[in-house]
């Protein structure tokens, strides 16, 4: 079974709007990270923004903030104000600490590509 | 710049040649790691490192062999790879391996090219 969904292979988002993109994940276990990276065309993963499952407020990092409702088992990424230079893909990923993926393991969604359109 | 450097960036090899993907940290920690990224395909972990010894080998072809000698530095070795073996190898360091929270870290990559 798929560990964490991205439902949006691609999307455009015009320059200074926001953009919402969608991440679900399946878990059983009660204690868990969710992880938002960035991966412009070079190939760096950037990391962008951590959620804990634990965690009583929603994440925000500058730009970026994580939309977490967690009885749905969703994180979608909040990008606001919308840069030309925020065109990448984006990778949401599940760290789980007695599951399957515990520890070292962490387990990654199939990403979306975002392009910016000035 | 980045706390983890990745050499060399692109690197076309033959079927027969043997190289190597060097990695380097800087960030003080302990745990290391390899992940392969193939075209239309999620990231897939290929070894982990936790204090220099490896803690996971995610059923990878023996035509890959790691090295870390130490926390900080880590490599793979190539030799007789295959066409399909074509993609970007991503290198990734942690605090260490334990713990949800514990983020990872990867550097730019190095995109590999068998012919």
């Amino acid at each position: 079974a798929q560990k964490i969904t991205q439902t949006q292979p691609g999307m455009f988002v015009q320059e200074k709007e926001a953009v919402t993109l969608d991440c679900t994940y399946d878990t059983s276990d009660p204690s868990y990270g969710l992880f938002w990276y960035k991966q412009p065309s070079s190939g760096e993963m950037i990391f962008l923004i951590y959620q804990g499952s634990y965690d009583q407020q929603n994440a925000t990092e500058g730009r970026y903030s994580l939309n977490f409702q967690k009885a749905r088992k969703s994180a979608n990424l909040v990008i606001s104000a919308s840069q030309l230079g925020d065109s990448a893909m984006y990778f949401c990923a599940m760290r789980e600490v007695f599951g399957e993926a515990a520890g070292n393991k962490l387990t990654f969604g199939g990403g979306t590509r975002v392009l910016v359109k000035p | 710049e980045t706390g983890v450097t990745q050499t060399p960036r692109h690197l076309v090899m033959g079927m027969t040649n043997k190289k190597s993907l060097k990695c380097e940290q800087h960030l003080g920690h302990n745990a290391m790691y390899w992940y392969k990224q193939s075209a239309k395909k999620p990231l897939e972990l290929m070894f982990v490192y936790n204090f220099k010894e490896q803690t996971e080998n995610n059923s990878v072809p023996s035509r890959f062999s790691p090295e870390c000698p130490n926390s900080s530095h880590l490599f793979l070795h190539l030799h007789t790879l295959q066409p399909e073996d074509s993609a970007l190898y991503l290198c990734a360091s942690s605090q260490e391996v334990r713990g949800s929270g514990n983020t990872i870290y990867f550097g730019e990559g190095s995109w590999l090219t068998v012919v």
